[in-house]
C-alpha cells in the first residue's frame, strides 16, 4: 500500500479481554516499529523489528504484551487480559533499513479498555 | 540519562518570530537526525532530516547538527499559529540500530 495501514483504528474492550492490533506496513520496509501515545504524552517505544533479526522487545511494559511479525511484514500485537491503564493510541511505524532512513508512521489505533 | 531529551514546553512565540527547538542524545555514534512534527490526534509527521553538521534549510524549517556536542536543533522562522503542535527528535542510534524519539516539544505560535 502506499503508506502504513493499522487496524481496526478504534477497539472498545473490556476489561480482562485479550486484544489484537494490525500494522502492514509500507511494502519492502524492513524495519518496524510499535509505539504506545497515552493522552498528552509522548511516543513510549514498546518493540522494533528489523529483518531477520531477533526484536528488540525492551520497552513492552509487561507479559500481557506481545508482538510478531509474519514473513517480515504485517506485524500484530497482541495485549492479553487487558487493563484500563492500556487504554492509548497505539501507533506502528515502518522504514526502508533501521536507524539510518526515516520512519513513516500510520494513523494509529485507538485502544479504549472499560 | 535518556537516550534523546528535549524541553516538553510549552514553547510560546509571537506569530512571524522565530521558535527554536532543541534536542540533545547520549549515543556518540548516532549517525542520523530527524524532526518530526504531530498536530493534537494525529500521528507524527516527518518535517526534516539532516546527516551532516551544520545547517540544512527547507522553505521556513532549518535544521542545525552538532555532533561533537551532541546538539541538533530546528528553527522555524515566520512561525505561524498553524506550526502551533508538538515537535518530535529522533535519532538513529548507532548501538541497537533503531529510531529513538525524544518526549517532544510543545510548540505555541500565538497571533
Amino acid at each position: 500500500g502506499a503508506g502504513v495501514s493499522q487496524s481496526p483504528s478504534n477497539k472498545v474492550t473490556e476489561k480482562g479481554k485479550d486484544v489484537e492490533l494490525r500494522c502492514d506496513p509500507i511494502s519492502g520496509h524492513t524495519a518496524l516499529y510499535w509505539y504506545r501515545q497515552s493522552l498528552g504524552q509522548g511516543l513510549e517505544f514498546l518493540i522494533y523489528f528489523q529483518g531477520n533479526s531477533a526484536p528488540d522487545k525492551s520497552g513492552l511494559p509487561s507479559d500481557r504484551f506481545s508482538a510478531e511479525r509474519t514473513g517480515g511484514s504485517v506485524s500484530t500485537l497482541t495485549i492479553q487480559r487487558t487493563q484500563q491503564e492500556d487504554s492509548a493510541v497505539y501507533l506502528c511505524a515502518s522504514s526502508l533499513q533501521a536507524s539510518n532512513t526515516e520512519a513513516f508512521f500510520g494513523q494509529g489505533t485507538r485502544l479504549t479498555v472499560v | 540519562q535518556k537516550e534523546v531529551e528535549q524541553n516538553s514546553g510549552p514553547l510560546s512565540v509571537p506569530e512571524g518570530a522565530i521558535a527554536s527547538l532543541n534536542c540533545t542524545y547520549s549515543d556518540r555514534g548516532s549517525q542520523s537526525f530527524f524532526w518530526y512534527r504531530q498536530y493534537s490526534g494525529k500521528s507524527p509527521e516527518l518535517i526534516m532530516f539532516i546527516y551532516s553538521n551544520g545547517d540544512k534549510e527547507d522553505g521556513r524549517f532549518t535544521a542545525q547538527l552538532n555532533k561533537a556536542s551532541q546538539y541538533v536543533s530546528l528553527l522555524i522562522r515566520d512561525s505561524q499559529p498553524s506550526d502551533s503542535a508538538t515537535y518530535l527528535c529522533a535519532v538513529g542510534l548507532e548501538y541497537g540500530n533503531k529510531l529513538v524519539f525524544g518526549a517532544g516539544t510543545i510548540l505555541r505560535v500565538k497571533s
